[in-house]
């Protein structure tokens, strides 16, 4: 079967760094996206790879890894704003996305 | 301003109604999604669309249908069929299903009484 592993909560404080993991199992694979979604919106884009290796893009990067099925959204420099939602989801080999149920991170200051 | 619009943002019906949520895009994307979202799991998807006037099911269609007359358009109904229709209704859009990055509307929160 296709399954999606995410921590359900990690707590950090402003202003640190934290990893937020993600493992998956997929029929074929596509890509892994990551979104950001905060309490009772949309979930919003952050960041895609295909590749292996990190993507950067200003306070968050994303990494991957094809070989063990893993992937980690980093994020810097930790605002009170940050606290949210973030949902893994790998594209499969039908294009089609398979989610995560999403890490919830709570930021105390 | 270029965007996906859901209406309304929340919603109330009585057991044994069918409702139909908006979903308009003018992003010019051909392909449009529905998902639904639980507390607990991730997100799944009820129907898709690639161009308009077709539609496949995806993993949850029971109970659900669709249209697509129009490029910028996808509603949604939830027949009385569906078993447990309160949740929250999320419409996607992409320029291509397979190379383009999906992006989400507000969303709609149902809630059947």
């Amino acid at each position: 079967g296709q399954n999606i592993d995410q921590p359900t909560e990690m707590t950090a404080t402003e202003g640190a760094i934290v990893q937020i993991n993600c493992t998956y199992q997929t029929s074929g694979f596509n890509g892994l996206f990551w979104y950001q979604q905060h309490a009772g919106e949309a979930p919003t884009f952050l960041s895609y790879n295909v590749l292996d290796g990190l993507e950067e893009k200003g306070r968050f990067s994303s990494f991957l890894s094809r070989s063990k099925g893993y992937s980690y959204l980093l994020l810097k420099e930790l605002q009170m704003k940050d606290s949210a939602s973030y949902l893994c989801a790998s594209m499969d080999s039908n294009y089609q996305l398979i989610w995560g149920a999403g890490t919830k991170l709570i930021i105390k200051p | 301003d270029g965007g996906i619009t859901q209406s309304p943002k929340y919603l109330f019906r009585k057991e044994g109604q069918n409702v139909t949520l908006s979903c308009e895009q003018n992003l010019n994307h051909d392909a449009m999604y529905w998902y639904r979202q639980d507390p607990g799991q991730g997100l799944r998807l009820i129907y898709y669309s690639q161009i308009v006037n077709d539609f496949q099911k995806g993993d949850i269609a029971e109970g659900y249908s669709v249209s697509r007359e129009k490029k910028e358009s996808f509603p949604l109904t939830v027949t009385s069929a569906q078993k447990n229709p309160t949740a929250f209704y999320l419409c996607a859009s992409s320029g291509d299903r397979e190379t383009d990055t999906q992006y989400f509307g507000p969303g709609t929160r149902l809630t059947v009484l």
